[in-house]
């Protein structure tokens, strides 16, 4: 059975305060890594695939990479706006399901 | 493109009464998803779809539960009878082609008294 451990489950940050998001992950034959940004009230909004080990992908203040084992979601300057659950999701060989972590709530402080 | 739209964004119900929730996917989207989300349990897939029909359902969680897509255009999942532990949000994501980049809609907001 697939498994994603996302740590921490929650961060506090300055504005500017530069940090990494982990998420841990166990599958059987992995065929992509998921990000997904989660705002209150709202459905998570995709922000990245990954592929494969080495495979890094930014956007704005976010890059995210990954390994054979694990995924950083790094936030470098965040800004309040970024302030949001950030999810991420296997998609393993057997089929189309994705497997989601427990997500990061991430705050960022004027 | 107008996203993926679900109805109702709120639903209050009583104990054993049917609830059905409805998703209209992106269009030109062949696979559409019902996914869970608690505190407890995080998101959890419930039933996929493909080209309309259903491929997994072991997320479902009991007979309680079922889903339907009669088009590419709609599909429900409904609760019947409700239960106090069904309280949670529900996702309806779709996904074009085998890229398996899905696009959640906002979401039913489901609380059963």
């Amino acid at each position: 059975e697939d498994q994603v451990t996302q740590s921490p489950e929650a961060l506090r940050l300055q504005e500017g305060e530069s940090s990494s998001l982990n998420c841990s992950y166990t599958v059987s034959g992995l065929r992509g890594l998921f990000w997904y940004r989660q705002d209150p009230g709202k459905g998570p909004e995709f922000l990245f695939t990954l592929y494969s080990a080495g495979e890094e992908k930014e956007k704005e203040r976010l890059k995210a990479t990954l390994t054979k084992k694990e995924s950083f979601l790094h936030i470098t300057a965040p800004k309040p706006e970024d302030s949001a659950t950030y999810l991420c999701a296997v998609w393993n060989n057997a089929g189309n399901m994705l497997t989601f972590g427990g997500g990061t709530r991430l705050m960022v402080k004027p | 493109d107008a996203g993926v739209i679900q109805s109702p964004r709120h639903e209050v119900t009583e104990m054993g009464q049917e609830v059905t929730l409805r998703c209209k996917p992106i269009s030109g989207h062949n696979s559409l998803f019902w996914y869970r989300q608690t505190m407890m349990r995080g998101l959890e897939l419930l039933i996929y779809f493909n080209n309309n029909v259903p491929i997994d359902d072991s997320g479902m969680p009991e007979d309680r539960f079922s889903a339907k897509m009669p088009n590419a255009s709609f599909s429900t999942l409904k609760i019947q009878p409700s239960e106090p532990r069904d309280s949670a949000v529900y996702f309806c994501a779709s996904r074009m082609g085998q890229i398996n980049e899905q696009f959640f809609g906002p979401g039913t907001r489901l609380t059963v008294l």
